[in-house]
């Protein structure tokens, strides 16, 4: 059973538009994490967020991106204006029980057109 | 940033014998470091955690080693089995991370042929 699930599984649209993918944790956690992988490169750090705020950022986490938890329990990541750079898997994880380990979640495909 | 090497992009071995993967990072030397394994489409997956007073960790057919002098860590596979083919990661957290951001290696991807 995946610890956290997310939603859609494969995104696609058009260059300019905007784009939330959706992340919902099985249980209560405080620790959230947004990473990205471009096709055949690293995972990348994109946000972490504790307690519906924003923790740490990357530089990949421009003002194109923004996170939200808006009812407590799905966790959103937002580009609002997609670029074809953008294509990749974005993956949402969540953080272990004080255990520094993170649980990811299957992934969301995002093409950009 | 860290800077992760991993040993090689890929590594075939035959079944039963003992796959070891390196990860070699430069930098700073983290407090933990951690090994993910990825299949192709899906999310990385935590196998092991090591801290940085830890010579070595097991769990079932897995065995990590943290050398802080050579800093490196060792990921084994012993009995390895056509079913731990994947991509493994090596993850120490970012420096001056609060919240343990993960930085993640390229991988390796490892082939266990029967």
């Amino acid at each position: 059973e995946p610890e956290v699930t997310q939603t859609p599984s494969h995104q696609v649209t058009q260059m300019g538009q905007e784009v939330i993918l959706r992340c919902v944790p099985i249980s209560n956690h405080l620790y959230f994490y947004w990473y990205r992988q471009i096709l055949g490169q690293k995972v990348e750090f994109l946000v972490s967020f504790y307690n519906n705020e924003i923790s740490e950022k990357s530089e990949i986490f421009d003002d194109q991106f923004s996170v939200e938890r808006p009812d407590g329990s799905n966790f959103t990541l937002k580009i609002r204006s997609t670029k074809l750079e953008d294509s990749a898997m974005y993956f949402c994880a969540r953080g272990g029980n004080g255990n520094n380990e993170q649980f990811f979640g299957p992934g969301t495909r995002l093409t950009v057109l | 940033s860290q800077k992760i090497e991993q040993n090689s992009e890929a590594l075939n071995i035959q079944e039963g014998k003992t796959a070891t993967l390196t990860c070699n990072y430069t930098n700073y030397s983290p407090a933990y470091l951690q090994w993910y394994r990825q299949d192709p489409g899906r999310g990385p997956v935590f196998l092991l955690l090591i801290r940085e007073n830890e010579k070595e960790k097991r769990k079932e057919r897995l065995k990590v080693t943290f050398d802080t002098t050579l800093k490196q860590s060792l990921f084994h596979i012993t009995a390895s089995q056509p079913a731990d083919s994947a991509t493994y990661l090596c993850a120490p957290p970012d420096r001056g991370s609060t919240l343990g951001r993960l930085y993640f290696g390229r991988g390796t991807q490892l082939t266990v042929w029967p």
